[in-house]
Formats: structure tokens, C-alpha cells, sequence
């Protein structure tokens, strides 16, 4: 079975600090990994998926299949960071995402 | 250039309404999917629509729930005699048949049942 654990509901850090949103994952094969952003007000959009290898706004997600997971980090928070954060799981040959419940990360000045 | 649309943006209902819920995906765009996103819950898969193929029910909570995707193009959930539990907001989002995992979210349904 696929499944996607954030274990942190709510995370409040101070600008400037380092953040890391944590994601594990259970599934038996090679998955995609995705991360999912929605700013208050606007719609959820991706964010960045593993196979890009790219930093996004500053964040950065290695995957792990040692310790499957796929934290999504920053050196340095801004408060324009304060969102939803949701981890998402795509299995081989799948055609949908399994989202883990999403993480509220809170930006403080 | 419009993104997903959806419509109502707000619906209350009585418990045990019919309800239905419409979704325009982006043109070109062959995969739709929706989502349910409760209190709690993140965002929980219900159904998935690729071209023609049979879509991937697998997501639906129950019997009450159904969807359907007219001419590849704009999709109906629909949800019968509505429940308390059923209040969430319910995501449409779309992709491109090659990139299915970059999906295109619409701004949602917001779902009350009184």
C-alpha cells in the first residue's frame, strides 16, 4: 500500500532560521516524490518533484530510500514561506498522487 | 488561458440533498482528478478520469459518491443523500496525459451539510 506521513501538523520557525517540513513514505517500489504548496487564498500548485533536482524558492527535498523519506528543507525561512505544505507520492505506472495531511508552517518575523 | 474552474465556490445543503459539484479542467488537458480535502484529513483522492479509459474509483468513500467526465472534457460529482461527514472542500485538478503528477488545481468547492 502507498502511504505518505507528515508528522507535524503545525511548525512555527523565525525568519531567517532553517526550516525542514519532514515526509516519509511507504511503498515497495521506485515512487516519484512531490512537494505541494498552498498560500492562503490561492490554490494548491507543486511546488518541486525529486526527479527535477531543483531548488524551488530556496527549497530543496532529497529523496531517501535508505530512510524513505523526503524532507523539504530551506537554509533560510521567510515569512512569505508561511503556507500548506503537502507531501505527495506517485507509485510506478500510477496514475494518481497520495497525499500525506499536510503540514501548516508558520514564518514568524 | 483560464486554470481549473469550479462552481459552486460555496454550497450548503441540507442532510440528505443531492448535491452536485462541476469541475472545467484546463483545455488540452486529458487526466482529472478530484480530491476531498477535509479538517484533519489532508487531501483525500476520490476519483480519477484519463481520456477514455475507465476512471479509477478507487478513492470514492461510498456508494452515494459518483462522478462522470462528459466528452473528456468538464466532470460532475455528484453526492447523494449527503451526510454531515461529507462537509469538506472538494478539489478538481487536471494534468496533461505525459505529466499526470504535475496536476492543475481548481480554487475547490467548499461543502457544507447542515
Amino acid at each position: 500500500a502507498q502511504r505518505v506521513t507528515q508528522p507535524e501538523k503545525l511548525l512555527s520557525v523565525f525568519k531567517g532560521a532553517p526550516v525542514e517540513l519532514k515526509c516519509n513514505y511507504s511503498y515497495s517500489g521506485s515512487p516519484e516524490l512531490f512537494w505541494y504548496v498552498q498560500y492562503s487564498r490561492q490554490r494548491l500548485q507543486l511546488l518541486l518533484r525529486h526527479i527535477s533536482r531543483e531548488s524551488i524558492k530556496g527549497f530543496t527535498a532529497d529523496l531517501n530510500k535508505g530512510e524513505t523519506s523526503f524532507h523539504l528543507k530551506k537554509p533560510f525561512a521567510q515569512e512569505e514561506d508561511s503556507a500548506m505544505y503537502y507531501c505527495a507520492l506517485s507509485g510506478q505506472g500510477a496514475q494518481k498522487l497520495v497525499f500525506g495531511q499536510g503540514t501548516r508552517l508558520t514564518i514568524n518575523p | 488561458g483560464a486554470g481549473v474552474s469550479q462552481s459552486p465556490s460555496n454550497k450548503v445543503t441540507e442532510k440528505g440533498k443531492d448535491v452536485e459539484l462541476r469541475c472545467d479542467p484546463i483545455s488540452g488537458h486529458t487526466a482529472l482528478y478530484w480530491y476531498r480535502q477535509s479538517l484533519g484529513q489532508g487531501l483525500e483522492f476520490l476519483i480519477y478520469f484519463q481520456g477514455n479509459s475507465a476512471p479509477d474509483k478507487s478513492g470514492l468513500p461510498s456508494d452515494r459518491f459518483s462522478a462522470e467526465r462528459t466528452g473528456g472534457s468538464v466532470s460532475t460529482l455528484t453526492i447523494q443523500r449527503t451526510q454531515q461527514e461529507d462537509s469538506a472542500v472538494y478539489l478538481c485538478a487536471s494534468s496533461f496525459r505525459l505529466d499526470v503528477e504535475t496536476q492543475y488545481f481548481g480554487p475547490g468547492t467548499r461543502l457544507t451539510v447542515l
